[in-house]
């Protein structure tokens, strides 16, 4: 079946510094990826869609400036939290379905990204 | 008003009982509706499409109620391995982009 896989499965890092998490879509191009954040017993909110070959569309009260999207080819894309801060720390998981299906098909997940700024 | 809402439980469920809980979503043009399962510090995993005649997947029985905008899932003969937490998940009409509920908490007791 279809695999997303995302990279790294967990991060520790100082405040102030970046991470970059990846998003690859191993046997099915995506031209649409989605990135989510889910805090402890909460849903997964969705952050930005994440369109290959353009820029990224961010849900409100998403600052596009802290989180970098970047989605270079059909099997990646990339989201980079800039100048982290404590509060950022979170579960981000990513999400892509195969380009050109239906309404009804599955999305399917990475594994998810653990992040924790001290 | 939230996208999609669910109890979030916990729902202490004794083993080999029934279980069954609802989710309701606000968009009426809303389309694809999905019930997916998530482990503890897991990624969500898909359990079951919803269909509007509904569905069945073995124990796991699935309802769409249109009407008064919900859907529904049943787990009978519960197995200490359906503990988790399951995410009510909705695709609107016209994207891909999917709302999710919180989800219902599911414990199964010995």
């Amino acid at each position: 079946g279809a695999v997303v896989s995302q990279h790294p499965s967990w991060v520790i890092c100082k405040s102030g510094t970046s991470v970059k998490i990846e998003c690859r879509s191993l046997d099915f191009q995506a031209t649409t990826m989605f990135w989510y954040r889910q805090f402890p017993k909460q849903s997964l909110m969705l952050m930005a869609t994440s369109n290959e070959g353009s820029k990224a569309t961010y849900e409100q009260g998403v600052e596009k400036d802290k989180f970098l999207i970047n989605h270079a080819s059909l099997t990646l894309s990339t989201l980079t939290v800039t100048s982290a801060h404590p509060e950022d720390s979170s579960f981000y998981i990513c999400s892509a379905k195969r380009q050109g299906v239906g309404m009804n098909t599955e999305a399917f997940f990475g594994q998810g990204t653990r992040l924790t700024v001290v | 008003r939230k996208e999609v809402e669910q109890d979030p439980g916990p729902f202490n469920v004794p083993e080999g009982a029934t279980v069954a809980f609802n989710c309701t979503y606000s968009n009426s043009a809303s389309q694809s509706f999905f019930w997916y399962r998530q482990d503890c510090r897991k990624e969500p995993k898909l359990l079951m499409s919803v269909y509007s005649s509904g569905n069945e997947d073995g124990r796991f029985t699935a309802q769409l109620n249109r009407a008064s905008q919900y859907i529904s899932l049943l787990i009978r003969d519960s197995k200490l391995s359906d503990s988790a937490t399951y995410l009510c998940v909705v695709n609107c009409y016209g994207n891909n982009r999917l709302a999710f509920g919180k989800g219902n908490q599911v414990v199964v007791i010995p």
